[in-house]
């Protein structure tokens, strides 16, 4: 079946600390992969995807992921959290012949201490 | 930045009830999404729409749920007679022409059956 698991469901860090989030799925198949964020209140916004090329992509506000493709991953980091990034992270998957048709993971809440 | 608009934010019904969600995708995208999250659950595809039709559609998307794009700008989504287990936030979602293209989500309105 296919699934997206991620491996942290809430992550408390300090200020400056680095992040790693965990992200595999389960697919048959060509995806694309996706990290969106929810901060307090908001919408989903998207803060990077993978579509083909470079696996290593660079997103929004410092974030970064890497697609190993062996490992069915889909990793995200930042070398140095803030407050500001207090946010739940979600991470995505979708077959390349529905971009829209996006499989969820449970999200990650993250909590950053000042 | 231009944004995907959805009223109401909460929305509170008795089983039965019909409802309608409203959404206001953003103005130059074509393809139009509803999702759902059931509290403490995944993120979850109901259905995508394109050209005026539905494109795709999730097992969760029964004979009770309906979409509809009434007129230039909004994007519905109806519930027939609801049950208990409706209550979820229900998340509107619009990408542009061209694919690969990212999902941009509104608020959400949170929909509870009593």
């Amino acid at each position: 079946a296919q699934s997206v698991s991620q491996h942290n469901h809430h992550v408390i860090l300090s200020e400056a600390a680095s992040l790693e989030l965990g992200c595999n799925y389960s697919y048959g198949g060509t995806v694309n992969l996706f990290w969106y964020v929810q901060y307090p209140g908001q919408h989903l916004q998207l803060l990077l995807k993978y579509f083909s090329g470079d696996p290593l992509v660079k997103g929004i506000k410092g974030f970064e992921a890497e697609f190993i493709k062996s490992k069915f991953s889909f990793n995200l980091r930042k070398p140095s959290v803030q407050w500001s990034d207090t946010a739940e992270y979600f991470c995505a998957v979708s077959p390349l012949s529905n971009t829209g048709k996006l499989i969820f993971g449970q999200g990650t809440t993250l909590q950053v201490k000042p | 930045e231009p944004e995907v608009t959805q009223t109401p934010s909460h929305q509170v019904t008795q089983m039965g009830q019909e409802v309608i969600l409203r959404c206001v995708p953003i103005s130059n995208h074509l393809y139009f999404y509803w999702y759902r999250q059931i509290l403490g659950q995944k993120v979850e595809f109901l259905v995508s729409f394109y050209n005026n039709e539905i494109s795709e559609k999730s097992e969760i998307f029964d004979d009770q749920f309906s979409v509809e794009r009434p007129d230039g700008s909004n994007f519905t989504l109806k519930i027939r007679s609801t049950k208990l287990e409706d209550s979820a936030m229900y998340f509107c979602a619009s990408s542009e022409e061209g694919k690969p293209a990212p999902l941009h989500f509104g608020n959400g309105t949170r929909l509870t059956v009593t």
